[in-house]
C-alpha cells in the first residue's frame, strides 16, 4: 500500500530564509510524487510533480523539489520564502494512471516578518 | 486557466438529510475524483469516476454515498443520510486523457452535519 508521511506539522520561518519541507513515502514501484498548497480557505493547488527523468523538479511560484529513491524522499525547497508562501503543504503519492493518490497529513508553515 | 469549481462553497443540513455537492470538472477531462477532508486531518480518497462509472472507491465510500455525472458538465456527490462524521471539506478534482495521473482539484464544499 501507498503512504507518505511528513514529519513536520507545523514549520515557522523568517522572510526571506530558505525553506524545506520533509516528505517520505512508500510505494512499491516507481512513484508518481506530488506536492500540493492549500491557503487558508481555499483549494488544493498543484505546486509540482515528479515521475521520472531529473530528480531535481521545478514548481510554480519558485518552489523546487529533488526525488531521492534510495531515501525515499520527495523534499520540497524554496532558497527565499515570502509572506504570501504561509500556508498548508500537502505532500502526495500516486500509482499514475487514473488512480487515487494518497496524501501526507501536511506540514503548516508559518512565516514571519 | 480553467479550474474546477463547486457549489456550494459551505452547506450545513442536519443529520439525516439528503446533500448533494456539486462541482464542474475542467472541460476536457475524463477522469473525475472525490476526496474529503475532516477537520485537522489527511485529505482522504473516496472515489473516482470514468466513463460514466466508478473506477475505485474506498471502505468510506459506502452505501450512503453515490456520485452521478448528470450532463457534459456536472460531476455530483449525494449523500443520503448525512451522520455527524460526514462533516468535512469535500474535494472535488479531475484530470485530462493525457496526463491521468495529474488531478487537480476545486476550493472545496465545507459541510457541516447538525
Amino acid at each position: 500500500a501507498q503512504s507518505v508521511t511528513q514529519p513536520d506539522i507545523h514549520i515557522t520561518v523568517s522572510e526571506g530564509a530558505s525553506l524545506e519541507l520533509r516528505c517520505n513515502y512508500s510505494y512499491g514501484a516507481t512513484p508518481y510524487l506530488f506536492w500540493y498548497v492549500q491557503s487558508p480557505g481555499q483549494g488544493l493547488q498543484l505546486l509540482l510533480k515528479y515521475f521520472s527523468g531529473d530528480t531535481l523538479v521545478q514548481g510554480i511560484k519558485g518552489f523546487e523539489a529533488e526525488f531521492k529513491r534510495s531515501q525515499s524522499s520527495f523534499n520540497l525547497r524554496k532558497p527565499s520564502v515570502h509572506w504570501s508562501d504561509a500556508a498548508e503543504y500537502f505532500c502526495a503519492v500516486g500509482p499514475g494512471g487514473y488512480q487515487k493518490v494518497t496524501f501526507g497529513t501536511g506540514t503548516k508553515l508559518q512565516v514571519i516578518p | 486557466e480553467p479550474e474546477v469549481t463547486q457549489t456550494p462553497s459551505h452547506q450545513v443540513t442536519q443529520m439525516g438529510q439528503e446533500v448533494i455537492l456539486r462541482c464542474v470538472p475542467i472541460s476536457n477531462h475524463l477522469y473525475f475524483y472525490w476526496y474529503r477532508q475532516i477537520l485537522g486531518q489527511k485529505v482522504e480518497f473516496l472515489v473516482s469516476f470514468y466513463n460514466n462509472e466508478i473506477s475505485e472507491k474506498s471502505e468510506i465510500f459506502d452505501d450512503q454515498f453515490s456520485v452521478e455525472r448528470p450532463d457534459g458538465s456536472n460531476f455530483t456527490l449525494k449523500i443520503r443520510s448525512t451522520k455527524l462524521e460526514d462533516s468535512a471539506m469535500y474535494f472535488c478534482a479531475s484530470s485530462d486523457p493525457g496526463q491521468q495521473e495529474t488531478q487537480y482539484f476545486g476550493p472545496g464544499t465545507r459541510l457541516l452535519v447538525l
